[in-house]
Parts: structure tokens; C-alpha cells; sequence
């Protein structure tokens, strides 16, 4: 069936340097790929996403691109923040009703 | 202001005593789902509702029961709770179609003991 592989966590980071969690897939056909964020002690909010292939979905300066060929949904951004620390969540959907997420990658950055 | 709310927020009960976990949306989405969220094993959907009195199974429907009779509402029901099903759980809701971004509540702490 459908799932999400992601980077196992605690990531903990200083201010201002460069962010990668990492994140894979095994689905059936064309997937839609998402990355959620949950601040702590609140619900998850879509950071990015990215409907087909090559796609590239961005947000607050977070990037992910679609690799089918990896099937790969890497999180990335240049310069991280201590409002960053959070937990960021993986996810994919074949049909729009049912959903996968990954475990969840914690961050801490650090000043 | 468009939310999802849940409540209660945190739930202490005991093993066999019946509970509901309300949800409900304003923002007239179609799409509502249950997840629950423990450590190591990230989200998992319990439940899902693509309209009014339309239900189906997630991955981990066992010991839970929805439904579906207003569009705004989608309690969460446990007839006979166990602690394996302490947990935290969430309800989100979305417009269908398009894989469309899904709005989550605060979510409910539950613990059965």
C-alpha cells in the first residue's frame, strides 16, 4: 500500500544554517505530495505541495520538488530560524479521501 | 474566523465508558477526517467523510465509530474505549476534490485508563 518514509529526528540546528529533511514515497501511480508543520501544542498546517511530477512547492522560504524518478519529497530551506522549531510532517494522497503521513521530524534551532 | 474545533481538548476516562469527541467546521468544507497521532508512528487516518451520511475506513478504523449527519459535524465516537487508544487525536476538514489543502483542529488528548 501507499507510504511515506521520512528522515528519522531530533534535527537540531543553529540559526541561519541550511535545512534538509528528508522524505520518500512508495505509492501507485501520481501521487500528491505535501509537507505539514505542527507548532507545538497545535493542530498540523499545510507549509507546501506539489501535485505532479518536477512540480516545485514553496512557502516561507521552504522548497520541495517532486522527483519521480527518486520518489523523493525533499523539505529544504537556506536559512532556518528559531520560529522554525517544529515538528514537520510528510504526506501523500492517490485519491484526495485517504492520506499518509510520515512519523514527523522534530527541529530545534538554536540561537 | 474559518476553524475546525474539537472538544474537549484533554479527556481522562476509564476502560468500557462510552465517549464522543466532537468536531465541527465552518467553512462548508465537504471532506472531513480523524486522525490520531502517536510517537514513532506519525498520523494515522481513522475515519474519513466525503459528504453528509458518506463514511469510510482509514487505515485504523478498529474500536471507533463516525458519523456523518450535518455537513459541520463529525464526532468521533468510542463505545468501549481501551488504552491502546490513548492518544492525541485530530479531525480536519478540506473542500473536495484536488487534493486540496486540509484545515486541522487543535487537536483532543485522550487517555484511557
Amino acid at each position: 500500500g501507499d507510504s511515506v518514509t521520512q528522515m528519522e529526528g531530533p534535527v537540531t540546528l543553529s540559526e541561519e544554517a541550511f535545512l534538509t529533511i528528508n522524505c520518500t514515497y512508495t505509492a501507485t501511480g501520481y501521487p500528491s505530495l505535501f509537507w505539514y508543520v505542527q507548532y507545538p501544542g497545535e493542530g498540523l498546517q499545510l507549509l507546501l505541495k506539489a501535485t505532479k511530477a518536477d512540480d516545485k512547492g514553496s512557502n516561507k522560504g521552504f522548497e520541495a520538488t517532486y522527483r519521480k524518478e527518486t520518489t523523493s519529497f525533499h523539505l529544504e530551506k537556506g536559512s532556518v530560524q528559531v520560529s522554525d522549531s517544529a515538528v514537520y510532517f510528510c504526506a501523500l494522497t492517490n485519491t484526495g479521501n485517504q492520506f499518509y503521513f510520515g512519523t514527523g521530524t522534530s527541529l530545534t534551532v538554536i540561537p | 474566523e474559518a476553524q475546525v474545533t474539537q472538544n474537549p481538548r484533554y479527556l481522562i476516562t476509564v476502560t468500557g465508558k462510552k465517549l464522543t469527541v466532537t468536531c465541527s467546521q465552518n467553512m462548508n468544507h465537504e471532506y472531513m477526517s480523524w486522525y490520531r497521532q502517536d510517537p514513532g508512528l506519525g498520523l494515522r487516518q481513522i475515519y474519513y467523510s466525503m459528504n453528509v451520511e458518506v463514511t469510510d475506513k482509514g487505515d485504523v478504523p478498529e474500536g471507533y465509530k463516525v458519523s456523518r449527519k450535518e455537513k459541520r459535524n463529525f464526532p468521533l465516537i468510542l463505545e468501549s474505549p481501551s488504552p491502546n487508544q490513548t492518544s492525541l487525536y485530530f479531525c480536519a476538514s478540506t473542500l473536495a476534490g484536488n487534493y486540496n489543502e486540509q484545515f486541522f483542529g487543535p487537536g483532543t488528548r485522550l487517555t484511557v485508563l
